[in-house]
């Protein structure tokens, strides 16, 4: 399967500033890269699709604004999560899709904002 | 509406029994696919096996099974004489329709494997 990373793997900011999770793939040309998020115990919610070269579609109910998203390069897409608050404290976690629809997640990054 | 009920919280069993992990599922799409992921202590996500709706064989990768019946719209994932390090989250999941790319998680299975 293909390998993908992230970076930072956790990273603490304070309210009302941004930060910036890089998704990279590898071994792997992506033109299309996923984004999710996961509360403690609970499942991963697809915030957005990273599309390369274009803008990314978000799901319902996710601010585009607050959470922007770049795939400027086939092996690289970045979240960034704008004017952060506590509450957006989470687990983002990026993937990209394999030859046969599986997706194959990067090891994701945990963000405290305090 | 898509949906992926995995029922079982918690599992908690002594190392060598066998455990299965319940995953029902719901569409209206014909095509459609089913995924199991593992996901450890360590946060990041292992693809398990993925299952598309026109394939119903059962399959077997070592110590692991899965059970797909479409009948009953189940995907139930078998480990065969548990590990310690089977201990994590399994999450069930499911993606069909036009949009293939559109995963919908189940709750996850939190497996404890005592030794």
């Amino acid at each position: 399967g293909a390998v993908v990373s992230q970076h930072p793997s956790w990273v603490i900011c304070k309210s009302g500033t941004s930060v910036k999770i890089e998704c990279r793939s590898l071994d792997f040309q992506a033109t299309t890269m996923f984004w999710y998020r996961q509360f403690p115990k609970q499942s991963l919610m697809l915030m957005a699709t990273s599309n390369e070269g274009s803008k990314a579609t978000y799901e319902q109910g996710v601010e585009k604004d607050k959470f922007l998203i770049n795939h400027a390069s086939l092996t690289l897409s970045t979240l960034t999560v704008t004017s952060a608050h506590p509450e957006d404290s989470s687990f983002y976690i990026c993937s990209l899709e394999g030859k046969g629809y599986e997706q194959y997640f990067g090891p994701g990054t945990r963000l405290t904002v305090t | 509406a898509q949906k992926v009920t995995q029922a079982q919280t918690e599992i908690s069993v002594v190392e060598k029994e066998d455990v299965t992990l319940d995953c029902v599922y719901e569409t209206r799409d014909t095509t459609y696919y089913l995924f199991w992921y593992k996901q450890p202590p360590s946060g990041e996500l292992v693809f398990l096996i993925r299952r598309n709706s026109f394939d119903e064989q059962n399959e077997i990768s070592g110590r692991y099974s899965w059970n797909f019946q479409k009948s009953t719209s189940s995907f139930n994932f078998t480990i065969t004489a548990s590990q310690v390090v089977d201990s994590a989250v399994y999450f069930c999941a499911l993606s069909g329709g036009y949009n293939f790319n559109k995963f919908y998680f189940g709750s996850g299975t939190k497996l404890n494997v005592k030794p």
